[in-house]
């Protein structure tokens, strides 16, 4: 069956640190892959995508994230927080068309 | 260049009354997906549709659900005789065909809250 999974349903850090968001996926095909952020009551923003190639993708806002075919997963990183980054933010895999599977998504807060 | 709008943003209905949901795609989109976010839950896909043709509709549920997307003017997503389990986010992203480098990026809209009393 095609899933993601977002191990982590909250995250608290202090602004400065580094971040990782996980992300794990299932399904059957050469995966495209996503990561949008939403902020309280907005719609979704793509922050990153993975279709192919370098497995190392630089997004918006300072954001990367590393495909590894082997563990399955695409996590979300950046090197340092701002209180701004604070958001809802959820991993998605798709395929050349039609709709996309979406994980629960992690909250992200950030300490001052 | 507009993105994707959807209206109402806000939408309260009460049990057995009728939820028309609207959403206008990025202009040069001709491909349109329709979401729902029930709380603390992510984005499930319900419908995907181009111009007058349904592609696939196997997240909607059964009954009183339908979309269009008409050759003119918005999609439409429909609800009949709405109960309080309807109450959640429906979100529209647009695309451009699939094919090339577009691939398949969807540009969301802001979605209607849709409460149902």
């Amino acid at each position: 069956a095609q899933s993601v999974t977002q191990p982590d349903i909250h995250i608290t850090v202090s602004e400065g640190a580094s971040l990782e968001l996980r992300c794990n996926y299932s399904y059957g095909a050469t995966p495209y892959l996503f990561w949008y952020v939403q902020s309280p009551g907005q719609g979704l923003q793509l922050l990153l995508k993975y279709f192919s190639g370098d497995t190392l993708v630089q997004g918006i806002k300072g954001f990367e994230a590393e495909f590894k075919r082997s563990q399955s997963s695409f996590n979300l990183r950046k090197p340092s927080v701002h209180w701004s980054d604070a958001a809802e933010y959820f991993c998605a895999v798709g395929n050349q068309g039609g709709k996309l599977i979406f994980g629960q998504g992690t909250e992200l807060s950030v300490k001052p | 260049n507009a993105g994707v709008m959807q209206n109402p943003r806000h939408l309260v209905r009460r049990r057995g009354q009728e939820a028309r949901l609207r959403c206008s795609p990025m202009k040069g989109h001709s491909h349109v997906y329709w979401y729902r976010q029930l709380p603390e839950e992510g984005l499930k896909f319900m419908v995907y549709l181009q111009k007058e043709n349904i592609i696939d509709e196997s997240g909607m549920p059964k009954e009183r659900f339908s979309a269009e997307f008409p050759k003119e003017g918005p999609s439409i997503l429909r609800i009949q005789q709405v109960v309080r389990g309807d109450s959640a986010a429906y979100f529209c992203a647009s695309s451009p065909p699939p094919t090339g480098s577009a691939k398949n990026i969807q540009y969301f809209g802001a979605g209607t809250r849709l409460s149902v009393l």
